[in-house]
């Protein structure tokens, strides 16, 4: 079965630099989440779309923004990246906001120098 | 705003052992409670969810958990684990009218042959 598709899988960036990181949701999904996974941490929630608009946001940095595209799929765009900014950021996708299950990619790795 | 506590960071199990990881969430509305299991490189995946009915849930892989709604937790448990559930687990909550699912800190499990 086609899970949720993130690209690229490794990122690396200097300081101040830009990135954007892409998810796919599994076809017929209409609701993306991202979240951010720093080094032996949770997850925590950054923003979700469902339906093309935004949904809910959670603790996103305004450096960055991100949205969901006629397609459904989704861009997060980092910018003046900080080191802090290293880590794991998961996408998930659900079919409607009430579902509750939520399924993940495999993640987008940044590293920043 | 909702929270998870995990009572356990790290865990380390001999095979056949029975396993419980504790969840607590404060909140005090309805809410939707998930254990997602993240084996070593790999994404999050569920193990099972609660949304209503039922308190005794049962998921993937032989798990269940218990939702105790005076006690606000959501205990993980299988009876006798394997080398292959080493892992980090996750519990998760939504409520609130929150898109995004809070998570825990996580719990280290390791199994040893």
């Amino acid at each position: 079965a086609a899970g949720v598709i993130q690209s690229p899988r490794h990122l690396i960036k200097e300081k101040r630099e830009t990135a954007t990181l892409k998810c796919y949701p599994i076809p017929r999904h209409d609701t993306v989440y991202w979240y951010q996974q720093g080094p032996g941490q949770d997850p925590q929630f950054l923003i979700s779309f469902y339906e093309k608009m935004q949904s809910d946001k959670g603790s996103i940095p305004d450096r960055f923004s991100a949205q969901q595209f006629s397609d459904y799929h989704s861009e997060l765009n980092m910018s003046s990246l900080e080191l802090g900014d290293s880590a794991l950021y998961f996408c998930a996708s659900s079919l409607g906001l009430d579902t509750g299950e939520l399924f993940f990619g495999e993640g987008s790795r940044l590293t920043v120098l | 705003a909702q929270s998870v506590s995990q009572h356990n960071h790290h865990v380390i199990l001999s095979e056949a052992a029975s396993l419980e990881l504790g969840c607590n969430y404060s909140y005090g509305g309805t809410v939707n409670l998930f254990w997602y299991v993240q084996y070593p490189g790999q994404h999050l995946q569920l193990l099972l969810k609660y949304f209503s009915g039922d308190p005794l849930v049962k998921g993937i892989k032989g798990f269940e958990a218990e939702f105790i709604k005076s006690k606000f937790s959501f205990n993980l448990r299988k009876p006798s684990v394997q080398w292959s559930d080493t892992a980090e687990y996750f519990c998760a909550v939504r409520g609130g009218g929150a898109d995004g699912l809070t998570f825990g800190k996580g719990t280290h499990l390791i199994i040893q042959p």
